[in-house]
């Protein structure tokens, strides 16, 4: 069966610093991969998605940038994070024709 | 553009109550429609889902039913447990991908022993 690990589940870091997210899908080949954010008093927002290795789709301008180096391997990052990047990080997968899949997140508080 | 507004929340409710969180949406073309849940601290589950209209998915004792005349996907339950307390959120997909995903702000449910 398919499994998508997320980490970490929490995250504190200092306005300024960097930030790398990982997510791995396990059970499945060529998934289509997605980053959402759940911000307080915003709702769920897609990020980034893609749909191959290197391909990557940015759907709101922002601070963050994603990365697909490997199939089942999706990666968020910021080299310089802000006060406003403070949330929670989902990562999802699908195949085509199918529903998305959650991971279960990282809380991220940027202080 | 294209949206989803679900009633706002909190709502709360004693066990064994019946449950509706209505849902609509706005939409070009003919998309598939979702209800995820998110229990404290995790992150989402599908619930259920509908892909083109009268279609009526159902999960848990939950169904929701795609009405393409009200553009509409209400979730109910006739008998809530305290289980279910949750927050709730109604999503429409778009572009061709099931995973891209517009979703409503979410509802908290809380069930009352």
């Amino acid at each position: 069966s398919q499994t998508i690990h997320q980490w970490p589940a929490t995250l504190v870091q200092p306005v300024g610093s960097p930030l790398s997210l990982e997510c791995t899908v396990e059970g499945t080949s060529n998934p289509n991969l997605y980053w959402y954010r759940q911000a307080a008093g915003r709702g769920l927002q897609l990020l980034f998605y893609s749909v191959g290795i290197g391909q990557i789709s940015s759907e709101v301008p922002q601070n963050l940038s994603a990365s697909r180096p490997q199939d089942r391997q999706f990666i968020l990052s910021s080299k310089k994070l802000l006060l406003s990047d403070s949330g929670f990080y989902l990562c999802a997968w699908s195949a085509p024709n199918t529903e998305a899949f959650f991971g279960q997140g990282t809380r991220l508080t940027v202080v | 553009g294209d949206s989803v507004t679900q009633m706002e929340g909190p709502v709360t409710l004693s066990e064994e109550a019946f449950l509706t969180i209505n849902c609509t949406y706005t939409a070009t073309g003919y998309p598939s429609l979702f209800w995820y849940v998110q229990y404290p601290g995790e992150g989402l589950q599908l619930l259920l889902k509908a892909t083109k209209a009268d279609d009526k998915g159902s999960n848990k004792g939950f169904e929701a039913t795609y009405r393409k005349e009200t553009t509409s996907f209400h979730l109910e339950k006739g008998s809530v447990q305290v289980s279910d307390s949750a927050v709730y959120f109604c999503a429409r997909d778009y572009g061709g991908s099931q995973g891209n995903l517009i979703f409503g702000k979410g509802t908290k449910l809380s069930v009352k022993p």
